[in-house]
């Protein structure tokens, strides 16, 4: 059964304090792992796809790396608006994602 | 808007009512899963639809849960003789292939309370 763990469950950050964010998983045959992010009344918002160790994507402040076992979202400088949660997800053999419960980020101004 | 849309945003129930939640996916998409997010879990799957087709309904409860997607119209996913377990934010998403590897959009979800 494919499982995935995030780490911490909650951060908190002055703004401009970089950090990052751990998802560590298991999966057979892993055909995909996710990044979304998801504010408070909302449904999760795409943000990356990452398919082999070594693979990095960027997008603003937001950084995710990838090895065999596990992915980072590295957030450089954040800003109060990056505050939110941050759901990580593997593809795996069959149609499902199977999501962590997420990290809760929240960036004090 | 031609993201994926849920409806209602808020449903309240009582027990032993029946709950209809819908979903229309983003324009092109033809491949519909729904998702259940109880409060201090993660978001687990239910139900993989393709127009009129129920592909994969491991993950859903096997008594009082049933889920369509007919030719024409939105999917739906209906739960009968609601009970107080059933409360949870349900969201579906959507993609345009068959390919886990390719993202999936989601809804903002349908709040489900049962009183």
């Amino acid at each position: 059964e494919d499982q995935v763990t995030q780490s911490p469950e909650a951060l908190r950050l002055q703004e401009g304090e970089s950090s990052s964010l751990n998802c560590s998983y298991t999966v057979s045959g892993l055909r995909g792992l996710f990044w979304y992010r998801q504010d408070p009344g909302k449904g999760p918002e795409f943000l990356f796809t990452l398919y082999s160790a070594g693979e990095e994507k960027e997008k603003e402040r937001l950084k995710a790396t990838l090895t065999k076992k596990e992915s980072f979202l590295h957030i450089t400088a954040p800003k109060p608006e990056d505050s939110a949660t941050y759901l990580c997800a593997v593809g795996g053999s069959n149609y499902k994602l199977t999501f962590g419960k997420g990290t809760l980020l929240t960036v004090n101004p | 808007n031609a993201g994926v849309m849920q409806n209602p945003r808020h449903l309240v129930r009582r027990r032993g009512q029946e709950a209809r939640l819908r979903c229309s996916p983003m324009k092109g998409h033809s491949h519909v899963y729904w998702y259940r997010q109880l409060p201090e879990e993660g978001l687990k799957f239910m139900v993989y639809l393709q127009k009129e087709n129920i592909i994969d309904e491991s993950g859903m409860p096997k008594e009082r849960f049933s889920a369509e997607f007919p030719k024409e119209g939105p999917s739906i996913l209906r739960i009968q003789q609601v009970v107080r377990g059933d409360s949870a934010a349900y969201f579906c998403a959507s993609s345009s292939t068959t390919d886990v590897g390719q993202p999936q959009h989601f809804g903002d979800g349908t709040r489900l309370s049962i009183l």
